[in-house]
């Protein structure tokens, strides 16, 4: 069974900075690009970006280009997301999903506030 | 940006109800489309791919169509399961994009 399992969401003071992983099992993680997804707390979904299979390319969203970076691990099966400069408007929860995104992750809530 | 206008916001039907949801792409996007139901508390299922392509194991009473720059998703038969919010999303260009979403709710 194919499975995503997003972890380290938290509470983080506007400019901190934070890393969200994203363990996958159940399907060769090697063979796939991978993205990330959120929604905002107003219910709409936002792609951020994606790394190809072996995490030498990437392509990012212009809303969070040079402030977000996304990496992987091949042998631990896991992505990341590296969040810097965080905005109160990156407050959402984010997803990691395949990149043919049929399978999402539960979801992780990052909250940006003083 | 691709701009993808989804409609209707919300939407009210009765069971076994035949249901229309519609997206607008900015621009051309060449059946780059996809389709996602949503329930409250979980993350978005896909449905649909390339515009008109069933996801394994989504009941067939779901489908796709349009091309170029209009689109729709059907759901013929409404059952309770589907109550649900559902979107549209873009994957033709860089970023990828997606409708605002439909509130689905029985009658």
């Amino acid at each position: 069974e194919v499975q995503l399992v997003e972890s380290g969401g938290s509470l983080v003071q506007p400019g901190g900075s934070l890393k969200l992983s994203c363990v996958a099992s159940g399907f060769t993680f090697s063979n796939y690009w991978m993205d990330w997804v959120r929604q905002t707390p107003g219910k709409s979904l936002e792609w951020i970006g994606e790394i190809n299979t072996d995490g030498s390319k990437t392509n990012y969203a212009p809303s969070i280009k040079d402030r977000f970076t996304i990496s992987r691990d091949n042998a631990k099966s896991t992505l990341y997301l590296q969040m810097s400069n965080v905005k109160s408007d990156d407050t959402a929860i984010y997803y990691c999903t395949r990149a043919s995104f049929d399978y999402w992750g539960q979801g992780v809530m990052v909250t940006v506030s003083s | 940006d691709i701009q993808m206008t989804q409609s209707p916001a919300s939407l009210s039907a009765s069971l076994g109800e035949t249901v229309t949801i519609e997206c607008r792409a900015s621009e051309d996007i060449y059946n780059g489309l996809a389709w996602y139901q949503q329930k409250p508390g979980k993350s978005p299922q896909l449905l649909i791919y390339n515009a008109n392509s069933l996801h394994t194991g989504v009941p067939s009473r779901f489908s796709g169509s349009g091309s170029g720059t209009q689109y729709s998703l059907k759901i013929n038969s409404l059952q309770s399961e589907d109550v649900a919010s559902y979107f549209c999303q873009q994957y033709y260009d860089y970023p990828y994009t997606f409708g605002a979403g439909t509130k689905l709710e029985l009658k």
